[in-house]
């Protein structure tokens, strides 16, 4: 089955500063990529996905980028808030398969004042 | 307007008790999840209906029996409750599969002591 790694576990940035978490995945006929957002005590929340016919997929200060050839995508943000500080999972699915979402193991990001 | 909601928030009890939780959504999806996120916070899938039929069923064991009594509702029951039930479980629903968007319920703290 899938399995997805996340990097890294806990991430401490200057507020301002850009972020980036990295994700692999082991199936290469995996084809959907979702990044949720959970903050304390709150559930996980969709804030961008990217499929794999296209390279890059910006949101206003959050983009993902994925790399079919090497399977693995990356979580970037720009001008980091303290409203970013969250876990963060990148996520990987098949379509037309059992489309089983299968999670990475979260990363702790703290915005540092 | 809640999307998917659960019930109860919080619930406490002690091993070897029977429990249930529900779960509700009212966007019209097909496909509803529940999620178990233990203390290092992995969020696992343990089972996907759509359209009240059971189409992923994790390693999870067999205490745990889930129902759908339609598309909108699925119910989660565990028997026999252990110490190592103790996390906070998610329903999900999405319109088809796991290549679309996951819309979380708030989740169900469960404390088993």
């Amino acid at each position: 089955g899938e399995n997805v790694e996340q990097h890294p576990s806990t991430l401490s940035v200057q507020e301002g500063d850009s972020a980036v978490i990295k994700c692999t995945y082991s199936d290469s006929a995996s084809n959907y990529f979702p990044w949720y957002k959970q903050e304390l005590g709150k559930r996980p929340q969709l804030i961008i996905d990217i499929r794999s016919n296209v390279g890059e997929k910006k949101d206003q200060r959050i983009a993902v980028t994925l790399n079919k050839t090497a399977k693995h995508f990356s979580l970037h943000i720009t001008e980091t808030q303290p409203e970013d500080s969250a876990v963060y999972f990148c996520a990987a699915s098949i379509t037309f398969g059992n489309e089983k979402l299968t999670f990475g193991t979260g990363t702790r990001l703290t915005i540092i004042p | 307007d809640t999307a998917v909601s659960q019930t109860p928030k919080y619930l406490v009890t002690q091993m070897g008790n029977d429990k249930s939780i529900k779960c509700e959504q009212n966007l019209g999806h097909d496909t509803m999840y529940w999620y178990k996120q233990d203390s290092k916070k992995f969020l696992k899938i343990m089972f996907s209906y759509n359209n009240k039929e059971l189409i992923i069923n994790e390693t999870v064991p067999n205490r745990f029996s889930p129902k759908s009594p339609d598309k909108a509702h699925l119910n989660l029951h565990i028997n026999s409750l252990e110490l190592g039930d103790s996390a906070v479980y998610f329903c999900a629903s999405s319109p088809s599969g796991g290549s679309y968007e996951q819309y979380f319920g708030p989740g169900t703290r469960l404390t088993v002591t």
